[in-house]
């Protein structure tokens, strides 16, 4: 299995400022992913995020919004940038496990912005 | 384009009878199915992950079937406890690299 820590777990922010949330992983992946859960909705992938390039992103989902880094094979991070109370969501990373078969999440990152 | 289902959206149940959730999808050119659970306001945590050439699979009260032709899977919870009390998701893995399809989930309530 992989282990995922997630920071920061939650967060109040005020509109118009920008989060950054943090992922580790205990091994090296070559993919991550990012995952947005609305209130009462499921998970929405926003987008892959591979080591030495730039990450791909979903339909409905720009990288001047949420951008993100992969600076190596282990850390990860996405930013939600000019924040709008519409961002309210749980946030989370995600890594395959060996083998490339099953996925790991961190423990998300509650975000509120007021 | 792969969509998943949950049927039932939300089940209560008394303290040791079993559960029984559903999950279909659209396209069965899945890599693997996966079942995680959800506590309010939390990640996800990993059940049971049944690859696409299985037709099952089985962890303590836990048993997943998987028929890919027909598009389906069924958790099964057996003698179900308070503590199974969650939310639960089925999501499909569409490509190689890990993507997950998920379903909307089934709120699953245990009452002593």
């Amino acid at each position: 299995s992989a282990v995922i820590s997630q920071k920061p777990s939650r967060d109040i922010c005020q509109r118009g400022t920008s989060l950054t949330i943090q992922c580790q992983v205990d091994s090296q992946v070559t993919m991550m992913f990012w995952y947005r859960q609305q209130p009462g909705q499921s998970l929405t992938l926003i987008a892959t995020a591979n080591q030495g390039s730039e990450a791909t992103y979903e339909s409905g989902f720009v990288i001047d919004k949420f951008p993100i880094s992969r600076p190596n094979l282990t850390f990860s991070t996405l930013t939600v940038s000019n924040m709008s109370p519409e961002d309210s969501s749980i946030y989370l990373c995600s890594a395959p496990g060996m083998r490339n078969t099953e996925a790991f999440f961190g423990q998300g990152t509650r975000l509120t912005v007021v | 384009k792969q969509e998943v289902t949950q049927i039932p959206a939300a089940l209560s149940v008394p303290e040791g009878e079993n559960l029984v959730l559903n999950c279909s999808f659209t396209d069965s050119a899945i890599y693997n199915l996966q079942w995680f659970r959800q506590d309010p306001g939390k990640g996800l945590t990993s059940l049971l992950l049944i690859q696409s050439s299985q037709r099952e699979q089985t962890s303590g009260r836990l048993n997943a079937s998987l028929d890919k032709s027909s598009g389906r899977s069924t958790l099964y919870i057996a003698a179900s406890q308070p503590g199974d009390s969650a939310t639960y998701l089925c999501a499909v893995k569409t490509d190689s690299w890990g993507k997950l399809q998920f379903g909307a989930g089934t709120q699953v309530v245990v009452t002593p």
